[in-house]
């Protein structure tokens, strides 16, 4: 099965700061690779998704942006932080699309203050 | 577009007793129905999950009855532990690899 790292575990960032989270994977090779935010008390929001490197695809506008510069590694990033962007991240993999299920990593607790 | 419905948004339930989430799809694309476990401050996991070419599922006391005629699907706890206490997701899954997740129900099972 795959193991997702996700680092920092926490983070606390004044508003205006820049920002990146990374994700990798172990375990698979080629995987689909997933951002979502998850705001306390409510569901996962998809915010990018990749099928491979360099290949990135938005969900939703917002002033985050992803990148994948390796085949198992993905970066979350911002320039300038907003307070909306307080939230739980999650990284998750899928090995093979449509055969196996999407797997989450630990996540990342991001606090704009 | 909220493509996997899913009630209630949180569920109170006395130890013992049977704990029941229920979802709802519209994608007829779908055809892996997972539900996740997620406690506080940690990824979700997967609990079971099913094909819609079987009705039921059972593992230990998980249980997800799935009806495709009427695009339900739903998830039994039987004897609730406060150790379930935690969050439930649906999801739908697309032969592309499409995931679309239920908005989760928060269970709390009490002594």
């Amino acid at each position: 099965s795959q193991t997702i790292h996700q680092w920092p575990a926490t983070l606390v960032q004044p508003v205006g700061s820049p920002l990146s989270l990374e994700c990798t994977v172990e375990g698979t090779s080629n995987p689909n690779l997933y951002w979502y935010r998850q705001a306390a008390g409510r569901g996962l929001q998809l915010l990018f998704y990749s099928v491979g490197i360099g290949q990135i695809s938005s969900e939703v506008p917002q002033n985050l942006s992803a990148s994948r510069p390796q085949d198992r590694q993905f970066i979350l990033s911002s320039k300038k932080l907003l307070l909306s962007d307080s939230g739980f991240y999650l990284c998750a993999s899928q090995g093979l699309a449509g055969q196996e299920t999407q797997y989450f990593g630990p996540g990342t607790r991001l606090l704009v203050l | 577009q909220q493509q996997v419905k899913q009630s209630p948004q949180s569920l109170i339930v006395q130890k013992g007793g049977i704990s029941i989430i229920n979802c709802a799809y519209e994608n007829t694309a779908f055809d892996y129905f997972p539900w996740y476990q997620q406690f506080p401050g940690k990824g979700p996991a997967l609990l079971i999950a099913i094909r819609p070419d079987v009705s039921e599922k059972k593992e230990g006391r998980f249980t997800i009855s799935f009806n495709k005629s009427a695009k339900q699907f739903s998830l039994h706890i039987m004897d609730s532990q406060p150790g379930d206490s935690a969050t439930y997701f649906c999801a739908g899954e697309d032969s592309w690899g499409k995931f679309q997740f239920g908005a989760g129900t928060q269970v709390v099972v009490t002594p």
